[in-house]
């Protein structure tokens, strides 16, 4: 298995314009989690779905966030419009959820954004 | 709320010296705790969990933690330290509805 897959790795874009972050998590996997990692604020869970399904979304900073998982194998953090504040290192993660016991999550390498 | 704390925000040790990054949880049910290792410009790796059984759990690249019920500790161990070791530590605890939580996170770093 090639691992959790995000895209793009880096991201340089201007204040304003929508951004797209992209997962593609282990075959198998029922549970992702999308977190968010700065300096100042470490690593900030922002949403998560079971089985496709947003369960948990009070992370997620403002409207102008936005995440999708149409399907098993793939999920999209949208940010629109674009901020400075939100330049940080996005994490897609993935696991096999309470049936396996105990949620060890498998971590994408991140997408660096940064929003001039 | 779950919460899990990492009381200091660096940790230095001597190459071949024994390690301890501290972590301290908060749970209202039975605790599943976990370490994470991060490298520049990675994702965060496994090192090891706790779910139950003994209080002693053994992970990967020879790092242990001890779990503590009484003091709500969970704090991670090697009896040697190696400068490959320097690196970020996160602890983290599962959520009553499965959300991981982390800790602000350690760093590491080994001096040879």
């Amino acid at each position: 298995d090639a691992g959790v897959i995000q895209s793009p790795r880096h991201e340089v874009t201007e204040m304003g314009q929508e951004v797209t972050l992209r997962c593609k998590p282990i075959s198998g996997h029922n549970s992702l989690f999308w977190y968010r990692q700065t300096m100042m604020r470490g690593l900030e869970l922002l949403i998560y779905f079971n089985n496709n399904v947003p369960i948990d979304d009070s992370g997620m900073p403002e409207d102008r966030f936005s995440a999708k998982m149409p399907n098993a194998s793939f999920s999209t953090l949208k940010i629109q419009p674009s901020e400075p504040r939100d330049s940080a290192v996005y994490f897609c993660a993935s696991s096999l959820g309470r049936s396996s016991g105990a949620n060890v999550l498998t971590f994408g390498a991140g997408s660096r954004l940064t929003v001039l | 709320a779950q919460s899990v704390a990492q009381p200091e925000d660096q940790v230095n040790v001597a190459e071949g010296n024994p390690l301890t990054v501290k972590c301290t949880y908060s749970v209202s049910g039975n605790p599943y705790l976990f370490w994470y290792v991060q490298y520049p410009n990675r994702g965060l790796q496994f090192l090891l969990k706790y779910i139950t059984g003994d209080n002693l759990v053994k992970g990967s690249y020879g790092f242990e933690a001890e779990f503590n019920k009484s003091q709500t500790s969970f704090h991670l161990k090697k009896p040697s330290a190696l400068v490959s070791d320097s690196a970020l530590y996160f602890c983290a605890v599962r959520d009553w509805d499965d959300k991981i939580i982390f800790g602000k996170g350690t760093r590491l770093h080994i001096l040879p």
